[in-house]
């Protein structure tokens, strides 16, 4: 069973259009990150949420920490190609390992 | 950027053969990270540290074995590489646990024939 489940799987939209992507899960967290993964890199944190129903901005990126602590979403304005990319959600388990989500293929065409 | 490099980037190899993938660091974190990366699973914890000689088992370790004897390098070893460890393994770093940041490597591309 997989902790941590993020939809959708793949997005293709047009650069200037919105888009939300969610991680949600069952179990309750003390925190959550956020990564983006470009080809042929490894992955890099975007932010990092610990309260439940916070909010964190990074330009136009808005990402929102359930109220329960069980789920996230990555809501991007105005997408443009840069943001192409795989987003990750994650979790610290026990201590220090991280566990992933499948993650969210984002395509931005201009 | 974080210093971390991993060595080889890409290699293709053998089934049966051992294989051994290095990180090293220069950024002296104390906790160190091996993964992999498969279509349909995400990335997956193999192996992590948490200090010189200290090593613990991840999600994945069957097949995979470490070793830490100085802060800035950590092994991952494949005794006899199978077709199913074919994948993307990646390197991580942290200066401390929980919600502390952790830096990627960029990656060794592994392909067991």
């Amino acid at each position: 069973t997989q902790l941590l489940e993020q939809s959708p799987q793949f997005l293709s939209i047009q650069e200037g259009e919105n888009l939300t992507v969610y991680c949600n899960s069952s179990s309750v967290f003390s925190s959550l990150q956020w990564y983006r993964q470009e080809p042929g890199e490894g992955p890099v944190l975007l932010v990092t949420v610990v309260t439940g129903g916070e909010v964190k901005k990074l330009k136009r990126l808005t990402f929102q920490f359930g109220d329960a602590r069980k789920d996230s979403s990555l809501h991007i304005t105005a997408a443009q190609p840069g943001d192409t990319g795989l987003y990750l959600c994650a979790v610290i388990k026990a201590g220090t390992a991280l566990i992933f989500g499948k993650g969210t293929t984002l395509s931005v065409s201009s | 950027d974080a210093g971390i490099t991993q060595s080889p980037r890409h290699k293709v190899t053998e089934t049966g053969t051992p294989v051994t993938l290095r990180c090293h660091q220069t950024e002296n974190h104390r906790y160190m990270y091996w993964y992999r990366q498969d279509p349909g699973h995400g990335l997956r914890l193999i192996h992590y540290s948490y200090g010189v000689k200290d090593t613990d088992k991840g999600e994945v370790s069957d097949g995979y074995s470490v070793s830490r004897s100085k802060t800035e390098d950590f092994l991952l070893t494949l005794e006899s590489a199978t077709s199913s460890q074919t994948s993307v393994y990646f390197c991580a770093i942290s200066e401390a646990e929980g919600t502390d940041t952790q830096y990627f490597g960029p990656g060794t591309r592994l392909t067991v024939l």
